[in-house]
């Protein structure tokens, strides 16, 4: 089975603080995403990637950054952290075969920004 | 710009019902469509993938169709049980592995 671990399932941080939320994924997949889950506003994708070292913006990269230096894992920065921040964060992967495989996700990490 | 809805958002049905969730989307470009589960402050597990080229695909109790040219997709529930509680969630995959998420359906299943 597919694993995607994301490091924290809870965590809480002040303003200004910057964030790293980490995902690792045991599959030797290509392609990886981070997306945040808001009430109301469903899922959005933040950043996404390739392959090591590459990064494209999704639909709200601002205020983020990502990093990829393995191909396993794909961390979320947060630069300069703020309230409206606060979100579920879900990490997947998936392999590049043409869009016959789905994306599997992580368990998630639940954000606070105080 | 791609976008998925959701019908209903809720849905409370007793034990034992036959249920169907309904998703749409705008463009029909795509490379799938996928149905998801989610349970309360989980991530996503995937349920069925249909791809473009196909009309449906079954899991046990779970059967999805798509029809492209409408721009929607079903995910029909036999025998419902309290166990399929859980929001139900449709994306569809467009260019460069991305997907598009509709805002769920929110299943309730009482015993």
């Amino acid at each position: 089975d597919v694993k995607v671990t994301q490091s924290s399932r809870y965590l809480v941080k002040r303003t200004g603080e910057k964030v790293f939320l980490e995902c690792v994924q045991d599959m030797d997949h290509e392609n990886m995403f981070w997306y945040r889950q808001d009430p109301g506003l469903g899922l959005r994708l933040i950043y996404f990637s390739y392959d090591v070292k590459m990064k494209e913006k999704g639909d709200i990269p601002e205020g983020y950054s990502v990093s990829r230096e393995k191909k396993e894992r794909f961390s979320l920065i947060l630069e300069s952290a703020s309230t409206n921040q606060t979100s579920m964060y879900l990490c997947a992967s998936s392999t590049q075969t043409g869009g016959n495989q789905p994306q599997h996700f992580g368990d998630g990490t639940r954000l606070s920004i105080l | 710009k791609q976008e998925v809805t959701q019908i209903p958002a809720a849905l409370s049905v007793p034990e034992g019902e036959n249920l169907v969730l309904n998703c749409s989307f705008t463009d029909s470009a795509i490379y799938n469509l996928q149905w998801f589960r989610q349970d309360p402050g989980k991530g996503l597990t995937s349920l069925l993938l249909i791809q473009s080229s196909q009309r449906e695909q079954t899991s046990g109790r779970l059967n999805a169709s798509l029809d492209k040219s409408s721009g929607r997709s079903t995910l029909y529930i036999a025998a419902s049980q309290p166990g399929d509680s859980a929001t139900y969630l449709c994306a569809a995959e467009t260019s460069g592995s991305r997907l598009t998420f509709g805002e769920g359906t929110q299943l309730t299943v009482n015993p």
